[in-house]
């Protein structure tokens, strides 16, 4: 299985500052057909999770664009401009190249 | 508003049975792709199966294979998870989420992860 390891545990972040979360994984993302299936994922608390951003760098309908994310083979980085109280929670990476999914054990994000 | 909904967890015995159901609202379930996941208690998320849209294919997490089987009816668009011979390490709240990925030929596969979530289902299996 592919093991997707995150750093760091938790990042406190003051508000309007940036944050960078990072991903890697233990095998290459890359797919044969040359597309790298990696999300990301927050979970507020006491919420569900939400997807941002799948195939590495594509934000969804809604997230703000303070989100991005990058990166490729088995490095990869989720970040956060201008961090705002609504960013609590955890963050999470997902691949979808290898089965079984896998995803990473997550990042705290809080406010200092 | 699109949403998914999950019902029929609860507690159960050690080596008991349960079966989840996750049905969809704003659309149906019919066809797309589904996945679980799950969440133990203050733990990270964990997923543990999902059924294709292209085909029904199903595929599931080591830690549940040969226990657990996920299931589509059509014509109700509901999505089961059936889990039998449960383990205390199988609590955990589970969440339906409505899947994007397509797993046909190579060259087309795509895997964008779950853009759709349920509020959770929890599972607690105790004695």
């Amino acid at each position: 299985d592919v093991v997707m390891t995150q750093s760091p545990l938790s990042l406190p972040v003051t508000l309007g500052q940036s944050a960078s979360i990072s991903c890697r994984s233990s095998q290459s993302l890359a797919y044969i057909n040359g597309n790298t299936f990696l999300s990301w994922f927050q979970q507020r608390p006491g919420q569900s999770p939400r997807r941002l951003i799948y195939k590495v760098s594509n934000r969804d309908s809604g997230v703000p664009d303070r989100f991005s994310g990058s990166g490729s083979g088995t490095d990869f980085t989720l970040h956060i401009s201008r961090v705002e109280a609504e960013d609590v929670g955890i963050y999470y990476c997902m691949q979808g190249t290898h089965w079984p999914l896998t995803f990473g054990g997550g990042t705290k994000v809080e406010i200092k | 508003e699109v949403q998914v909904i999950e019902s029929g967890g609860g507690l159960v015995r050690p080596g008991g049975s349960l079966r989840l159901s996750c049905v969809a609202s704003g659309f149906t379930l019919n066809n797309p792709a589904v996945t679980w996941v799950r969440q133990a208690p203050g733990k990270g998320l964990e997923w543990v199966s999902s059924i294709s849209g292209n085909d029904d294919t199903t595929y599931y997490g080591g830690s549940v294979k040969g226990r657990f089987t996920i299931s589509r009816d059509g014509s109700q668009g509901t999505v089961y998870l059936q889990m039998t011979s449960l383990r205390v390490e199988d609590t955990a709240v589970y969440y339906c989420a409505k899947d994007d990925f397509w797993t046909g030929h190579p060259s087309r596969y795509y895997y964008y992860g779950m853009d759709v979530w349920g509020q959770g289902t929890t599972v607690i299996v105790s004695s």
